[in-house]
């Protein structure tokens, strides 16, 4: 079974702390992406990557950075948190880009910034 | 991406089966279906996927229309753990698609 592990299940932070979400998958997959969720917004994509050492930007790229050093991590950055920035990180990875293929989720990151 | 709809709530009695409908008229030939479910609290769980024959693993079976403008996700026997919600999307993964989630089914089953 395909597993993408999110470090942090719960965090509370401080408005202007750096924030790092980490992100592990064990399938070898290409992509990767970081979504955030909130109610009544849906999934929103913030980075994606599709190769070591490349980042794209999603729908929402503002306030966040990503790194990519190694192929199964993926880590999400809040260089300065606000309270905006409280919610529901969802971590993805799928196989490269063919019609049909699947992506798979971790079990969320709950973060609020206070 | 194509856009679905798909009621907001539906709820099944335990054992029974739970047919889940998603409309998708303006899906194009190549995006496939996807169901992925959530459970409070966690994240998006894949269910199945199909392209236009009829789909079966161990969680579902997904049945699409001939004309692949609807499609229907069916839980043979729920159980009280499948209360979720349930989200049906389309689309084709390529370099720089989204795969967009809309507010899906909420899926109560009841004892």
């Amino acid at each position: 079974d395909v597993k993408v592990t999110q470090s942090s299940r719960y965090l509370v932070k401080r408005t202007g702390e750096k924030v790092f979400l980490e992100c592990v998958q064990d399938m070898d997959h290409e992509n990767m992406f970081w979504y955030r969720q909130d109610p009544g917004l849906g999934l929103r994509l913030i980075y994606f990557s599709y190769d070591v050492k490349m980042k794209e930007k999603g729908d929402i790229p503002e306030g966040y950075s990503v790194s990519r050093e190694k192929k199964e991590r993926f880590s999400l950055i809040l260089e300065s948190a606000s309270t905006n920035q409280t919610s529901m990180y969802l971590c993805a990875s799928s196989p490269p880009g063919q019609p049909g293929n699947t992506i798979y989720f971790g079990e969320g990151s709950w973060l609020t910034v206070v | 991406d194509a856009k679905t709809t798909q009621p907001p709530s539906m709820d099944c009695a335990e054992g029974r089966a739970a047919n889940l409908p998603c409309n998708h008229s303006t899906i194009s030939g190549n995006e496939y279906v996807y169901w992925y479910r959530q459970i409070h609290s966690q994240g998006p769980q894949y269910i199945i996927h199909g392209l236009k024959n009829n789909e079966t693993n161990e969680m579902a079976s997904l049945i699409i229309t001939e004309d692949r403008k609807s499609s229907t996700l069916i839980l043979p026997h729920a159980t009280l753990r499948d209360t979720a919600v349930y989200y049906c999307i389309v689309w084709k993964e390529t370099s720089g698609s989204r795969l967009t989630f809309g507010e899906g089914t909420q899926l109560t089953v009841n004892p």
